[in-house]
């Protein structure tokens, strides 16, 4: 089944613990993203990468870092997090920038 | 930043009844896409509409665009209660980053 699988689907951690939540895509897509969900903020990225190698910030960078090493997985790392990263993540891929993109289930984080 | 309003915030109508939401969006587009929330899960693409088009068709659900007045409507017919979500549409510019701007969504209750 085409998919996109995130892990894990709810953390609850404290400030300043490093966490790392996983994506990955089976569908061979080229571009990936992140996305956060706030309540009357809506939808924002985070993160995109258009191929493997190539990453590039959206529009809240901040407090986060990506990596592309394979064409699969776009993991989200978050080194020292704080309360204010509490939020709903989306992951989301399509097979180029442009493209419909296909979303993950979500993961729930809240730092406390 | 927010590209896409929407209207209403929120809809309640009968089951069989037919929604329609609105979209306005601020700058030029390449496409436009519409997606659905249920609560607190991944998002569901439905449908994109490319610059060029101006109406699109996917069984229940019709999209139409104007972009001379930048905006865009999704009509639901026939709603069934299994429509009940947000629906949010998302801007694509042209800016080769694959980036999605969403508006801050419509959510919809269709009464059995």
């Amino acid at each position: 089944e085409a998919q996109v699988t995130q892990n894990p689907r709810y953390l609850i951690t404290v400030t300043g613990k490093k966490l790392t939540v996983t994506c990955s895509q089976n569908m061979n897509h080229e571009y990936m993203s992140w996305y956060r969900q706030d309540p009357g903020l809506g939808l924002r990225q985070i993160y995109y990468s258009m191929n493997v190698e190539v990453t590039d910030k959206g529009d809240v960078p901040e407090g986060y870092k990506v990596s592309r090493k394979e064409k699969r997985n776009f993991p989200l790392i978050l080194e020292s997090p704080s309360p204010n990263q509490t939020s709903l993540y989306f992951c989301a891929s399509s097979l180029q920038a442009g493209n419909e993109q296909f979303f993950g289930p979500g993961t729930r984080l809240t730092v406390l | 930043s927010q590209q896409g309003e929407e209207d209403p915030q929120a809809l309640s109508i009968q089951e069989g009844e037919n929604a329609t939401m609105n979209c306005s969006y601020k700058t030029s587009i390449n496409n436009l896409q519409w997606y659905r929330q249920n609560s607190g899960r991944g998002l569901v693409h439905l449908i994109l509409i490319r610059s060029n088009e101006r109406e699109k068709h996917s069984g229940r659900l019709r999209v139409t665009l104007d972009t001379s007045k930048k905006s865009s409507s999704l009509l639901i017919t026939a709603s069934r209660a299994a429509d009940t979500a947000s629906y949010f549409c998302a801007t694509d510019a042209w800016s080769n980053t694959g980036k999605l701007i969403f508006g801050q969504g419509t959510t919809l209750q269709v009464k059995p």
